[in-house]
């Protein structure tokens, strides 16, 4: 059964440096996102991409964070200036129909 | 705006026995989606079951049933003859209006089910 995939599943980095969370959706879905989980609390929406581009972000997805879509199969979240604040569970998910939202298994980040 | 509320923060079951697990939404759009995912200590989220606004028949997907009530905005989940491998953290969820570019998902603080043998 197609599933979302991300790598890596963990992700240690100091403080002040850029990350890259990758993403692979499944093959015909069209519809992307971004979401966070700071441990213990809930899964919180950062943004949608769709046709290329960005559809919504939230408040949290600020200048440090981008998003896109090098090829046709991966979905890349960066940060480009980590904070300790970012420590979190990222997913990613993928839909094609409004009815469904499959998400990727998570990459923890922590920021030192 | 949109919102999720799940008001038991934990709950406990027998094995084989039945659990609801409460959870109530408020929205002004006619037009919604509610999701259930089950997040186990692994911490993936798994998909469980989906309910539309305009479905008129409870959503059931093997023993996972959505008790939709409409008029009181609620959507509990139903899990019948509980199982150990049930223990985990359940997310009630709503997605925006329409079919729309962004249909995002909005999360409850989410329940924590214990199985207990």
């Amino acid at each position: 059964e197609p599933e979302v995939t991300q790598t890596p599943s963990h992700q240690v980095t100091q403080m002040g440096q850029e990350v890259i969370l990758r993403c692979v959706p499944i093959s015909n879905h069209l519809y992307f996102y971004w979401y966070r989980q700071i441990l213990g609390q809930k899964v919180e929406f950062l943004v949608s991409f769709y046709n290329n581009e960005i559809s919504e972000k939230s408040e949290i997805f600020d200048d440090q964070f981008s998003v896109e879509r090098p090829d046709g199969s991966n979905f890349t979240l960066k940060i480009r200036s980590t904070k300790l604040e970012d420590s979190a569970m990222y997913f990613c998910a993928s839909r094609d129909r409004p009815d469904e939202q499959f998400f990727g298994p998570g990459t923890r980040l922590t920021v030192l | 705006a949109q919102k999720i509320t799940q008001t038991q923060p934990g709950m406990f079951v027998q094995e084989k026995e039945a659990v609801t697990l409460d959870c109530t939404y408020d929205t002004s759009d006619q037009s919604y989606g509610l999701f259930w995912y089950k997040q186990p200590s692994s911490g993936e989220m798994i998909f469980l079951i989906y309910q539309g606004s305009y479905d008129e028949q409870n959503a059931t997907e093997g023993r996972y049933s959505l008790n939709f009530q409409k008029a009181r905005k609620s959507a509990n989940l139903v899990i019948s003859a509980s199982q150990l491998g049930d223990s985990a953290m359940y997310f009630c969820a709503m997605r925006e209006a329409g079919g729309g570019a962004t249909n995002k998902l909005i999360f409850g603080t989410g329940t924590l089910l214990a199985v207990q043998p």
